[in-house]
């Protein structure tokens, strides 16, 4: 089957700007998840999908950050105004039901770089 | 809330070593554990799962077991390659809670030949 889709790999933009990521996650998959990887750090969650439903946006900066996923299918996580703190991976990840003992399936990340 | 901590890195060793990470978690409800591996240039992949307590994970000569009562679930693997090079990610979704992961913060393994 075929995995977590994610664009762009790699990002650079300027503080200040703004930038938009895309996910498609594995067919059939309802529950979607976008983590942020600092360097040298485990991901942490910024927000959690089930179907087009927000489970958890706790841990978002709303201030800055929003994200989407209008038709329980593909998502976009955005970032306006972009700050110097915020350069890390955002991975996408997906799992079949979003229970505890379902596996996530991960993207290969979009690596930001803000200058 | 949860947490998970994992023996710092790099762990350095030579082809045919015993390999041990470390792993402790602290949750609120029952959680199920995990670990996840990340290869260089790759994506973060589950290496292994255990859902309740006693349970042992494995995978590609990996083991892990749930232990309740010391709230740990250590890596283990008896000959490691070369090949095994990456940072592992011990991890844990809280039953009690939201069910997205809580990450450590990765173990950097380096196998020399």
């Amino acid at each position: 089957e075929a995995g977590v889709a994610q664009s762009p790999r790699y990002k650079i933009i300027e503080k200040r700007q703004s930038v938009a990521f895309w996910c498609n996650p594995i067919s059939g998959h309802a529950t979607l998840y976008w983590y942020q990887q600092i360097l040298g750090q485990g991901p942490k969650l910024l927000i959690q999908f089930q179907n087009n439903g927000v489970v958890d946006d706790s841990q978002l900066p709303k201030d800055r950050f929003s994200a989407e996923r209008l038709k329980g299918v593909d998502s976009t996580l955005k970032i306006q105004p972009a700050k110097l703190e915020d350069s890390a991976v955002y991975l996408c990840a997906s799992s079949l039901d979003g229970t505890a003992d379902q596996p996530q399936h991960f993207g290969d990340g979009t690596r930001l770089s803000i200058l | 809330g949860d947490s998970v901590t994992q023996m710092e890195g790099p762990v350095t060793l030579s082809e045919e070593a015993f390999l041990t990470i470390n792993c402790t978690y602290t949750a609120t409800g029952y959680p199920s554990l995990f670990w996840y591996v990340q290869y260089p240039g790759e994506g973060l992949q589950l290496l292994l799962k255990a859902t309740k307590a006693d349970d042992k994970g494995s995978n590609k000569g990996f083991e892990a077991t749930y232990r309740k009562e010391t709230t740990s679930f250590h890596l283990e693997k008896g000959s490691v390659q070369v090949s095994d090079s990456a940072v592992y990610f011990c991890a844990l979704s809280d039953t009690a809670g939201r069910r997205a992961l809580t990450f450590g913060s990765g173990t950097r393994l380096q196998v020399q030949p």
